[in-house]
């Protein structure tokens, strides 16, 4: 079974601009969770996505937001970019009802 | 809120050298604690999952245990390749919450 998979692995951005970030789960996985990695926040959970619909949602800034389309793959977009969005962007996916959640390799993203 | 702290930050070990891996956790209502290794520019690797105080997993050279206010990351007889950061997290009511994580690094 094909892995998590991400797109685009990296990213440069300057400040101002937006940016969409996608993410395609494991097949039969309907739920799509993201999260920002910094080196001194760790993991900060960003939402989750279940049947197109956003589940939870993690304490960030409207700035940030999501979408998930009928085959389950899942979009972020950042718009007025900060520097302080620099950091690792993670997609994680799992079956709803399950707890275990499987990751992509992120997307890097670097604001200048 | 959830919480998950992690300790040490980092550990250095010589090859061989058995050592464990802290996560202090309190959370409402656990429905599950996770460990997880990640490897630089990597996203994290699902190691185990634990639901209950007692509970016992184990792969390879790792073991990890539960309590009600922890869990440890056994490591025996390490090997270089077991050099990572090894992340801790609990899955809450509505999210799962991470540690900031131990970064493992094993010396031949």
């Amino acid at each position: 079974k094909a892995g998590v998979t991400q797109t685009p692995r990296y990213l440069i951005k300057t400040r101002g601009q937006q940016v969409t970030l996608s993410c395609s789960p494991i097949s039969g996985h309907r739920s799509v969770s993201w999260y920002q990695q910094t080196p001194g926040q760790g993991l900060q959970f960003l939402f989750e996505y279940f049947s197109e619909t956003q589940r939870n949602k993690g304490n960030f800034p409207g700035r940030f937001s999501g979408r998930q389309f009928s085959n389950s793959r899942s979009e972020m977009n950042v718009s007025t970019l900060e520097l302080g969005d620099s950091a690792l962007y993670l997609c994680a996916s799992r079956p709803w009802g399950d707890n275990e959640q499987f990751f992509g390799p992120g997307t890097r993203l670097t604001v200048l | 809120e959830d919480q998950v702290t992690q300790s040490p930050e980092a550990l250095r070990l010589q090859e061989g050298e058995s050592s464990s891996l802290n996560c202090s956790y309190t959370v409402s209502g656990l429905r599950g604690l996770f460990w997880y290794r990640q490897d630089p520019g990597k996203g994290p690797e699902f190691l185990f999952t634990l639901y209950s105080a007692g509970e016992e997993k184990e792969k390879e050279r790792l073991k990890a245990t539960l309590t009600k206010k922890e869990s440890f990351l056994h490591i025996t007889a390490p090997k270089p390749e077991d050099s990572a950061t090894y992340l801790c997290a609990v899955n809450g009511y509505q999210k799962v919450t991470f540690g900031i994580g131990t970064k493992l690094q094993v010396i031949p």
